[in-house]
């Protein structure tokens, strides 16, 4: 069993919609959740960054963690087109080097 | 400018040959790593470096070497490509917030 997984998709919504990208993880020690987006041809950038249980929200995008049920989550409201890419879920111990998701594939339909 | 940069972009290599992939950046940051990218498996670490002197083997070490030249430079050799290496390469670095990690554009690396 991997540490994180995450459904790879591809998911295909269209323009406004909310979406909802998930992990789960069986590592109870990771403090750490982080959402990256990574757009074709670029390198992957920071979007949400969380410590332990709660909700976070930037603008659009919120990130949910429930470490009861090792599941974290990140919706986007009002999604645009803009939001196509792959998203990837990563997670951390302490110093302790990240784990990341497989990523999933999302395009924003106009 | 870029804070973290790639060289090179693009690579096409043949089975046996000795490949570096080379990473700079001007963010100052102690900590480097490089992950490989493969379609479904997501970003796997194959090295990282806390600092100059203190370098780490990840998951996926085998075939690789690296070096770290300096604060701002890390080096990923493959010192005889295998088909199996086609991959995309990313190099990273976090600060005092080290689980914020900066990647690079990545290296697309093509062993025939």
């Amino acid at each position: 069993q991997k540490e994180v997984e995450q459904d790879p998709g591809p998911l295909s919504v269209p323009e406004g919609a909310i979406v909802s990208l998930n992990c789960t993880y069986s590592n109870s020690a990771f403090q750490y959740f982080m959402w990256y987006r990574q757009y074709s041809r670029k390198g992957p950038e920071l979007l949400m960054y969380t410590y332990s249980s709660g909700n976070k929200e930037d603008g659009r995008f919120t990130a949910q963690v429930d470490k009861s049920s090792k599941y974290i989550s990140l919706f986007i409201r009002d999604s645009q087109p803009s939001d196509s890419a792959t998203y990837l879920c990563a997670m951390g111990q302490g110093a302790q080097k990240l784990v990341f998701g497989q990523g999933t594939r999302l395009t924003i339909n106009p | 400018d870029a804070d973290v940069t790639q060289t090179p972009r693009n690579r096409i290599t043949k089975t046996g040959k000795r490949i570096m992939l080379e990473c700079s950046q001007t963010k100052g940051h102690d900590r480097m790593y490089w992950y490989r990218q493969d379609p479904g498996l997501g970003l796997r670490l194959i090295y990282y470096s806390f600092d100059v002197k203190d370098i780490n083997k990840g998951e996926i070490s085998d075939g690789y070497s690296v070096s770290r030249q300096a604060q701002a430079k890390f080096s990923l050799s493959l010192e005889s490509a295998i088909p199996n290496q086609t991959a995309l390469y990313f190099c990273a670095t976090s600060g005092d917030r080290y689980n914020e990690q900066f990647f690079g554009p990545g290296t697309r690396l093509t062993v025939l």
